[in-house]
């Protein structure tokens, strides 16, 4: 079985672009969140999505905002890049937003704000 | 702020041995506890999770729980090099954030042969 597919793997931005990144969760799971990783820290939530619904925000900027699509997919876009958002992006999907639901990571996208 | 924090290591330990990895929080409410491997350049893999007071067993990994002391630690049995990796700890959300994890920034294991 697929697990959790993400693209693009690597990207390489200058500031102030624009950047989109997708993500496929597993077969049967209508959550989505996404969670950035800076080096040497841990994931910090930025989103997570339910049935096309936004159910919770981190403490992002609004540069950072998501969507999900009717087959669960989803999409994060960041604008006006800035440095420090050269980071790991994780999205995470699960069954749905119950307690105690595992999150099962995509193998990721490296962005790399020049 | 609500967190979770985990000594950074790195912690050496010899192939073979027990290798004991702790982690608090700072949320009362929170009820589930999840443990994740990252070896470097990869992204996080689940290893266990735990929801009750206690010990849970999978393998050669043992999770153990304490809600009133809001601790959490993850042992590794018989040591091996492949489980050289930064470990995560993490809690989910309470009620109204239940799917949102609030990660540790990790403890590196070194297992030396």
């Amino acid at each position: 079985d697929a697990g959790v597919t993400q693209s693009p793997t690597h990207l390489i931005k200058t500031r102030g672009q624009h950047v989109t990144l997708r993500c496929s969760p597993i077969s049967g799971h209508k959550s989505v969140s996404w969670y950035q990783q800076v080096l040497g820290q841990g994931p910090q939530f930025i989103f997570q999505y339910y049935e096309k619904e936004e159910r919770g925000r981190g403490n992002f900027p609004d540069r950072f905002s998501a969507r999900q699509f009717p087959n669960y997919s989803s999409e994060l876009n960041v604008n006006a890049l800035l440095l420090g958002d050269s980071a790991l992006y994780l999205c995470a999907s699960s069954l749905n937003p119950s307690s105690g639901n595992t999150i099962y990571f995509g193998e990721g996208s490296w962005l790399t704000v020049v | 702020q609500k967190e979770v924090e985990q000594n950074s290591g790195p912690l050496s330990v010899p192939e073979g041995a027990i290798a004991s990895l702790n982690c608090t929080y700072s949320d009362r409410g929170s009820q589930s506890f999840f443990w994740y491997r990252q070896y470097s350049g990869k992204s996080p893999e689940l290893i266990m999770f735990i929801y009750s007071n206690g010990d849970k067993e999978d393998g050669r990994f043992t999770a153990q729980l304490n809600k009133a002391s809001q601790y959490v630690s993850l042992l590794i049995r018989d040591s091996q090099p492949s489980d050289s990796a930064t470990y995560l700890c993490a809690a989910e959300g309470t009620t109204d954030s239940w799917g949102k994890f609030q990660f540790g920034a990790g403890t590196q294991v070194v297992v030396t042969p």
